[in-house]
């Protein structure tokens, strides 16, 4: 089974342009989260959609958004860079299959954004 | 708001050495992941831990969950160099969905 992609692996954009990155789920998840990894903030949670969904947001400026596709596929969407957006970000995926429930995330290998 | 607190953030350790790595959350939360990461690389689950009590071993690291104290520890036995990673407890939040919310992780050297 093959697992959570990330396209692309690397990007280098200047400050006060915009990117989108995409995140393709394990096959049968419906569930995808965003998490942004910097040295200084550690690991941050971006938001998490199901079914087409936004259903949480973390504490991110408006600059960053999401969308979900029917096929589970999400993309993130980042506006006006800044030098602190540089950093990987981290997709990952669930099942999701009872609501309220444990289901086990699983990480693609991200995309190291750099801005300059 | 939850707060999840890993020490040590930085340890350097000789091969053949035990070790804990702790992990302390502010909130009430009864399930628990531990992760490696290697330089540059995504995150690879090492354990879930879902109840209190919980204790999963695998090779020289076990885990374990104590939700009363809301701790978990992740001791490292008779450390070997393919061990040396950065390693990551995260908590999990359902509010409507769940959510992970990730220590500052520790930063594990092993020298042989």
């Amino acid at each position: 089974k093959a697992g959570v992609t990330q396209t692309p692996r690397y990007l280098i954009k200047t400050r006060g342009q915009q990117v989108t990155l995409s995140c393709s789920p394990i096959s049968g998840h419906r569930s995808v989260s965003w998490y942004q990894q910097t040295p200084g903030q550690g690991l941050q949670f971006l938001f998490e959609y199901f079914s087409e969904t936004q259903r949480n947001k973390g504490n991110f400026p408006g600059r960053f958004s999401g969308r979900q596709f029917s096929n589970s596929r999400s993309e993130m969407n980042v506006s006006t860079l800044e030098l602190g957006d540089s950093a990987l970000y981290l997709c990952a995926s669930s099942l999701d299959i009872l609501a309220g429930g444990y289901n086990e995330q699983f990480f693609g290998p991200g995309t190291r954004l750099t801005v300059l | 708001e939850l707060k999840v607190e890993q020490n040590p953030l930085f340890l350097s350790m000789q091969e053949g050495k035990n070790y804990t790595i702790y992990c302390n959350y502010s909130t009430t939360s009864d399930r628990l992941y531990w992760y490696r990461q290697d330089p540059g690389k995504s995150l690879e689950s090492l354990f879930v831990l879902l109840s209190n009590g919980a204790v999963k071993q695998e090779g020289r690291l076990m885990a374990s969950l104590d939700t009363k104290a809301r701790l978990s520890t992740l001791h490292i036995t008779a450390a070997v160099h393919d061990l040396s990673a950065t390693y990551f407890c995260a908590v999990v939040i359902i509010q409507g969905a769940q959510k992970l919310v990730f220590g500052q992780g520790t930063r594990l050297t092993i020298n042989p």
